[in-house]
């Protein structure tokens, strides 16, 4: 197994941009995950999905954020627009029944937002 | 709502035994896990308990006390390999899980 992908790695946009990030989690793990680590507030928890379904936004900071999950293999999160204040690792992990509470991450992606 | 804390920081020397305590506060309680994560990496799954006493896996143990609402991870015959960062986290009963601030380890030789 490839592990829970995400893309792009690093990521360096302008104030304003646009910036949508990726994840495909494991195969047959129905939770995904988005945090957010910064060194202020350490991992936060954006959003999770349960079998593409949207369970708890509660997190997510604003309204420039949105995340979706067309299926089982693909997740987005998207900012618009950016803000400096965005900048941090964004990390997307994924969990199954049979998994318990060990849930995989992904390598996360570093954005910058300058 | 959740909260954990944990120390911010822990020294040991390479061999060594170390402990690192986790205290939370949660409405409903449904285990205390534990990751490592390396100095830009991912964090990575190290246990999950969900009842009381104390789990080995190999050169790590994780304890919980649900009376006490706490928990440790122990690190034994430390290696330089072992300096990360450590977050204990605790799951709702949908599967969300809230993560405490981490404690940065470092093993010095």
């Amino acid at each position: 197994d490839a592990g829970v992908i995400q893309s792009p790695r690093h990521e360096v946009t302008e104030m304003g941009q646009e910036v949508t990030l990726r994840c495909k989690p494991i195969s047959g793990h129905d939770y995904l995950f988005w945090y957010r680590q910064t060194m202020m507030r350490g991992l936060e928890l954006l959003i999770y999905f349960n079998n593409n379904v949207p369970i708890d936004d509660s997190g997510m900071p604003e309204d420039r954020f949105s995340a979706k999950m067309p299926n089982a293999s693909f997740s987005t999160l998207k900012i618009q627009p950016s803000e400096p204040r965005d900048s941090a690792v964004y990390f997307c992990a994924s969990g199954g029944q049979g998994t318990g509470y060990g849930y995989t991450f992904g390598s996360g992606t570093r954005l910058t937002v300058v | 709502g959740q909260s954990l804390e944990q120390p911010s920081e822990v020294t040991a020397v390479e061999g060594a035994i170390v402990q690192i305590n986790c205290t939370y506060q949660t409405s409903g309680f449904y285990g205390l896990s534990w990751y490592q994560q390396h100095d830009g990496g991912a964090p990575t799954f190290l246990s999950y308990n969900a009842l009381d006493g104390l789990e080995e896996t190999g050169r790590f143990s994780s304890f919980l006390s649900r009376s006490d609402s706490y928990g440790y991870l122990l690190l034994q015959e430390l290696q330089m390999k072992d300096s990360a960062s450590y977050f204990c986290a605790v799951p709702s009963n949908t599967g969300k899980l809230i993560f405490g601030q981490g404690t940065t380890l470092q093993v010095k030789p």
